[in-house]
């Protein structure tokens, strides 16, 4: 079985600031992880994802993330903050072999002040 | 223009109505997904579908029955809708090579009064 938890259902920066997004999951093969950006009253947009080969992804809109084995992470990042990021963040893992049974984490909602 | 679409965006009902939510796609994807949002976001597979073929159902009632006319379509019937079926269902599509990385659709919010 596979899960994923994202840490902190609330995050709130400043423009400008570090985004900081956790994600930790739970596979018993390698994963496949993924970050999706839902902005409000929209679907789910594909940010970046991590399949095999480099572990420092780089997204959409200066978004990248890392997968670190050892610390069965898949954190999300931004140097720097813009209100246009505003939206709630899911990451998902799969197995990749099982045509594309995504679990996603429960969401974090980003928040971004002037 | 629309890589995946679905029909209708807003859906109202009664409890014990059928209804049916119709979703495609023109990405030239032969796998695709419905899923469940509820009111906590939580988002939820509930069924998977490949050339047409029923790949995922993931414990869902009776009452939810996909169907896939062609590989560009996968339609969601419900039937005798109750209150616990209202929530926010996406459909998704993905192709063969990459099956897990999937193109989402708006989302047809659903509520049953």
């Amino acid at each position: 079985a596979q899960s994923v938890t994202q840490l902190g259902s609330h995050v709130s920066v400043s423009e400008g600031a570090l985004v900081l997004l956790r994600c930790n999951y739970s596979s018993s093969v390698p994963p496949y992880l993924f970050w999706y950006v839902q902005y409000p009253n929209q679907g789910l947009q594909l940010l970046l994802k991590y399949t095999t080969g480099a572990t420092l992804v780089k997204g959409i809109n200066g978004f990248e993330a890392e997968f670190k084995k050892s610390e069965t992470s898949f954190h999300l990042t931004k140097p720097s903050a813009h209100m246009s990021d505003a939206a709630e963040y899911f990451c998902a893992v799969s197995h990749g072999t099982s045509y594309g049974k995504l679990t996603f984490g429960q969401g974090t909602i980003l928040t971004v002040h002037p | 223009d629309t890589a995946v679409s679905q029909t209708p965006k807003y859906l109202v009902t009664q409890m014990g109505n059928d209804k049916s939510i119709k979703c495609e796609q023109n990405l030239g994807h032969d796998t695709m997904y419905w899923y469940k949002q509820d009111s906590k976001k939580f988002l939820k597979i509930m069924f998977s579908y490949n050339n047409k073929e029923l790949i995922i159902n993931e414990t869902v009632p009776n009452r939810f029955s996909p169907k896939s006319p062609d590989k560009a379509h996968l339609n969601l019937h419900i039937n005798s809708l109750e209150l616990g079926d209202s929530a926010v269902y996406f459909c998704a599509s993905g192709a063969s090579g990459e099956p897990d990385t999937q193109y989402f659709g708006p989302g047809t919010r659903l509520t049953v009064l």
